[in-house]
This record gives structure tokens, C-alpha cells and sequence, in this order.
């Protein structure tokens, strides 16, 4: 089993460019979850879905959109890059919210 | 709001025992959580009390304290493959909401 599997691992943008982060996991989980982690900020909630088709805002929604078509894919997209935007994405699924699995990340520097 | 508190670092010694705190604040609570975070690498779950009391789980234990808006995680007989960042996290509802961690550093 792959577990959580996140594309791309590393990426540069232009400010203003656009891009999608893909998540797709393996285990049947129904909750998935985009964190981002900045120095000394900890993990921060983006976006999450509590299942297929459903998606709801977390702590710090703003310049970021999901969709969750796919019971095992969530993307998240960025429209206009900001460096603001410059971080660590991590994906995170799971079968009840409780524990989380999550995938190795994702690093993202916008200039 | 919400939001959680716990020491932004904290350093022992290889076979010593060390008390990572967390107090948090919300109003949806279920649990807490605690996640290790090795550098570079990605979280990984260590334990979730949704109840009063202690869970062990080898050489680390859980604690939580509901009416005080407490918890710990406790590190015993520390290893240097130890050192890494640990977050404590509350689930509220449908999601977890994560400190900003506390790096343990363990000397031989």
C-alpha cells in the first residue's frame, strides 16, 4: 500500500501563476485534509472533505480552492500564486478524524 | 477562539524522562492528539485520548485532563532517534486543529 501520495514534491512559481497540489490515497478513507506548515507556525488547516464530493474551509481558506470528485483524490488549487503562499503542503486521510495519515508533502516556493 | 498552548522547545538527556504540556481552548472538543514530526519528514500519529486519564503505548504515554483543558505526552527512557518536533492537536468535530509544537532535542 502507498498510503498518501502527494504530487509534485517540489515546485517553483511565478507570482500570479496557478497551480494544482494532487493527494490521492489508498485505504478507503473517507476525511482528507490539506495543512500547510511554516516555520514556527505548526500545521494550519486549509481545506478538508468529510467524504466524496464534499469539501469544507479550515483555518486559513483564503487564495486556495479543493475539489474532491474522487473518493480517493483531493486537489488543491492555487489561482494567483502569492509568495505569502511559499510553504510546506501536507495531505492528511482518514477513516474517522481522530488519526491521521499523512503524505510526505509538498514544498512550494512562489517568487 | 481556538487555539493551543505548549513549550516551543525542550531538551533532556538519553534515558530520561520528559513531560511535553498542552492546554488548549474551544469550544468543540472530542480528544487530543499527539503527532512526531522528525525533520524533513512528515507528521505521524502517536496517540488520541478521547477520555480522562492515561494511555501508554510503549515508552510514551498520553494524558488528559478535560476540565482543566490539559494534556500531556510523556517520553520515558528517551532514545536519541527521540529528538524531533511533537504536536498536540484537538479534534474538534470532523478536524484536527494542531499546536505549533515543541522540538525535543535529547543529548547523549
Amino acid at each position: 500500500n502507498a498510503g498518501v501520495t502527494q504530487t509534485p514534491k517540489f515546485r517553483v512559481l511565478k507570482t500570479g501563476q496557478s497551480m494544482t497540489l494532487l493527494c490521492a490515497q489508498d485505504m478507503n478513507h473517507e476525511y482528507m485534509y490539506w495543512y500547510r506548515q511554516d516555520p514556527g507556525m505548526g500545521l494550519r488547516l486549509i481545506h478538508y472533505s468529510v467524504g466524496e464530493g464534499t469539501t469544507a474551509k479550515g483555518e486559513v481558506p483564503d487564495g486556495y480552492n479543493v475539489s474532491r470528485l474522487k473518493k480517493q483524490n483531493f486537489l488543491l488549487g492555487l489561482e494567483s500564486a502569492a509568495p505569502s503562499q511559499t510553504s510546506v503542503y501536507f495531505c492528511a486521510s482518514s477513516p474517522g478524524a481522530n488519526v491521521l495519515t499523512f503524505g510526505a508533502g509538498s514544498r512550494l516556493t512562489v517568487l | 477562539g481556538q487555539s493551543l498552548e505548549q513549550p516551543s522547545e525542550v531538551t533532556a538527556v538519553e534515558g530520561a524522562i520528559v513531560q511535553i504540556n498542552c492546554t488548549y481552548q474551544t469550544s468543540g472538543f472530542y480528544g487530543l492528539s499527539w503527532y512526531q514530526q522528525h525533520d524533513g519528514g512528515a507528521p505521524t500519529f502517536l496517540s488520541y485520548n478521547a477520555l480522562d486519564g492515561l494511555e501508554e503505548t510503549g515508552r510514551f504515554s498520553s494524558f488528559l485532563s478535560r476540565s482543566d483543558s490539559y494534556g500531556y505526552l510523556l517520553l520515558q527512557e528517551l532514545q536519541m532517534k527521540d529528538s524531533a518536533s511533537y504536536f498536540c492537536a484537538f479534534l474538534d468535530t470532523d478536524k484536527l486543529i494542531f499546536g505549533t509544537g515543541t522540538r525535543l532535542q535529547v543529548f547523549p
